[in-house]
């Protein structure tokens, strides 16, 4: 199975201001996931975009995928101290029965 | 309903012993997988049970096993411990037929620390 890579690996931002973390990967899709870890409430499922979407929102969050690019982006808008956590992205192809992380990019949002 | 449980949260051992971690999935999950997460390694993928049946299986050794009972309940047990165990060990349970198709959805975790 393949991993995403995650990128910035760390980004500071303040409270209210928005959060953009890129996810590339390699081989065909059916489907990306992104997830939140933080020491609060451990991991979290945030949002499944299938390959065959191109945009998806859940909240304060925003998903995109470029299926040509083999690329995903997760926008977090007007953040809060709560956002403060390593998100990870998971591309997941028909044969996949794992999930499989990168290093993440940790997000710190000061208040 | 109630979300993913495991029991204990926090567990010490000394290498040579051996541990068994429980995990309940939501209610209706069929599929429970375990990982074993490191700071150096990240989250590795160790198993994956669906109706009782080990369905899928990482690269860990044969000290590494696990059981899924009738109600989904799932439990792991790690023998002949050793420090490189120290760990949080997380498990995700999943509707019908778990990744790729569905999200997991994961336990607080339990960590192990072998000394």
């Amino acid at each position: 199975s393949q991993q995403g890579e995650e990128d910035p690996q760390a980004l500071s931002i303040q409270e209210g201001e928005n959060a953009t973390m890129n996810c590339s990967y390699k081989t065909s899709i059916n489907n990306l996931q992104w997830y939140r870890q933080n020491s609060g409430r451990g991991l979290v499922h945030l949002i499944l975009i299938r390959s065959n979407e191109r945009e998806k929102h859940s909240g304060r969050l925003r998903v995109t995928l470029d299926t040509s690019k083999k690329s995903s982006s997760l926008l977090i808008t007007a953040s809060r101290a709560a956002d403060t956590a390593s998100y990870f992205c998971a591309p997941l192809g028909g044969s996949n029965y794992k999930l499989t992380f990168g290093k993440g990019t940790l997000l710190t949002v000061n208040p | 309903k109630a979300g993913v449980t495991q029991t204990p949260r926090y567990l010490i051992k000394t290498r040579g012993q051996q541990v068994t971690l429980s995990c309940s999935p939501i209610s209706g999950h069929r599929s429970v997988s375990w990982y074993q997460q490191t700071p150096g390694q990240g989250l590795q993928f160790l198993f994956e049970y669906f109706s009782e049946t080990q369905r899928n299986k990482g690269n860990f050794p044969g000290r590494f096993s696990g059981r899924q009972f009738s109600n989904s309940r799932s439990e792991m047990n790690v023998s002949t411990l050793e420090l490189g165990d120290s760990a949080l060990y997380l498990c995700a349970s999943s509707p019908l037929g778990g990744v790729p198709n569905n999200e997991q959805f994961f336990g607080p975790g339990t960590r192990l620390t072998v000394l």
